[in-house]
């Protein structure tokens, strides 16, 4: 079945150590979104990707960084710079627009601890 | 820059009745998209319907209609006959054409009263 797959579920780290989130998608999609969300703060842009090898920072990206390698991966990695780690992560997917769907998909979402 | 802005943090619904969510935004982009997207408890993102900027006609998808006023830059949802699984946290969210940033507002948590 094609669909965007994070993992994990739930991840736990410690303060001071950088993480990795992963996001795969099998729906030959080309751009590919992070959203950090928090109670009461909606979905916030952390890096979106248009193409391979290029991407954009969003409206929240300092202490995070992205690649984008392959079309179908998009991982985000949560640096020990990002003060307030502790946060439900999604990974979205989308064709870009001309006569195709423009909705984007999303994935289940990861929901990151730090202690 | 782009916002989305929702000024409903939560509505209550009884029902079988209809009940209106607002949005607006802010761009300067003459090519655009518009969506709300239903969180239900499973936290799980799902579409519920789609407006080019482009297009005049309000999109409608069975219960659900918008209100597409963009010279307002308004989009409102509105659910007729409200069903108990409707209950979930609704996200209107704009899409940029040029480089297909999209952004969120802050979203409205919607409760069905029986």
């Amino acid at each position: 079945d094609g669909g965007i797959t994070q993992s994990p579920k739930y991840l736990f780290r410690k303060e001071g150590q950088n993480v990795t989130l992963s996001c795969e998608q099998n729906l030959n999609h080309d751009a590919m979104y992070w959203y950090r969300q928090d109670p009461g703060q909606g979905l916030r842009l952390i890096y979106y990707s248009q193409i391979v090898n290029d991407f954009q920072k969003g409206d929240i990206a300092e202490g995070y960084s992205v690649s984008r390698e392959k079309k179908e991966s998009f991982p985000l990695t949560v640096t020990s710079a990002q003060k307030n780690p502790t946060a439900f992560y999604l990974c979205a997917s989308s064709f870009v627009p001309g006569g195709k769907n423009t909705e984007a998909f999303f994935g289940q979402g990861t929901r990151l601890t730090v202690v | 820059a782009q916002t989305v802005t929702q000024s409903q943090p939560e509505m209550s619904v009884q029902e079988a009745e209809t009940v209106t969510l607002s949005c607006t935004y802010d761009t300067s982009e003459s090519d655009y998209y518009l969506f709300w997207y239903k969180q239900p408890p499973s936290r799980q993102m799902i579409l519920v319907i789609r407006q080019e900027a482009y297009k005049q006609q309000n999109a409608t998808e069975n219960r659900f209609s918008v209100n597409f006023q963009k010279a307002a830059k308004s989009f409102s949802l509105k659910i007729s006959d409200s069903q108990l699984g409707d209950a979930a946290m609704y996200f209107c969210a704009y899409r940029r054409d040029r480089d297909d940033k999209i952004i969120f507002g802050k979203g409205t948590r919607l409760h069905i009263l029986p």
